[in-house]
């Protein structure tokens, strides 16, 4: 069954310090994966795509990995500021004979206080 | 471009009635799916249209729900009658075909049924 579990389910720091978002997913045939963001009231935005062959992707202070062979993914944020709070969502995509699905996890939700 | 369109951002409605939610995919793709989004079952897929035809409607909940396509720039998502279980942000997602490149959400449509 094609799955993405994300940890944790939710997350506090400090502004300025770092995190890690893990990802494991159970998604074949493996496409690509994606980070979302997602800001309360808003549609999720992308962060990172990557694809099978790709092991990190970064954009500004955020940086996803990917280990395809572990199936496992990633995203690590640096020097974190307090609009980093948002819920982050874990996307896998399934190549089908149709196009590609999207397979969801649940998101971690990231609160960075002062 | 100003991204996909939806419409209406909120709407609030008395058990029984119909709602139409709307939705304007970005100009050039031929790629449009239909979300919903609560707390306890985060993004669920609802249905999948390719070149204004539906591909994939097994996320469809039940016969209250329909969706059409009737060009490339609009697509409507119908629940008659509405039940309050129903409330859920309703979100509309555009990408060109087969490899989802350029994947975009709308902001959604929260619909609070009462």
């Amino acid at each position: 069954k094609n799955q993405v579990e994300q940890s944790p389910q939710s997350l506090i720091i400090l502004e300025g310090k770092n995190c890690t978002l893990q990802c494991n997913y159970t998604v074949s045939p493996f496409s690509n994966l994606r980070w979302y963001k997602q800001d309360t009231g808003r549609g999720p935005v992308s962060l990172t795509i990557m694809t099978f062959s790709e092991n990190t992707k970064s954009n500004g202070r955020y940086t996803a990995t990917l280990d395809a062979d572990t199936k496992q993914s990633s995203l690590h944020i640096t020097a974190s500021q307090l609009s980093d709070s948002a819920s982050y969502i874990c996307v896998v995509s399934a190549r089908m004979e149709y196009g590609n699905k999207l397979v969801f996890g649940a998101g971690t939700i990231l609160r960075v206080k002062s | 471009d100003a991204g996909v369109i939806q419409s209406p951002r909120h709407e609030v409605t008395e058990m029984g009635q119909e709602v139409t939610l709307r939705c304007k995919p970005i100009s050039g793709h031929n790629s449009l799916f239909w979300y919903r989004q609560t707390m306890m079952r985060g993004l669920e897929l609802l249905i999948y249209f390719n070149n204004n035809v539906p591909i994939d409607d097994s996320g469809m909940p039940e016969d209250r729900f329909s969706a059409k396509m009737p060009n490339a720039s609009f697509s409507t998502l119908k629940i008659q009658p509405s039940e309050p279980r129903d409330s859920a942000v309703y979100f509309c997602a555009s990408s060109f075909a087969v490899t989802n490149y350029g994947y975009t959400f709308g902001s959604g449509t929260r619909l609070t049924v009462v």
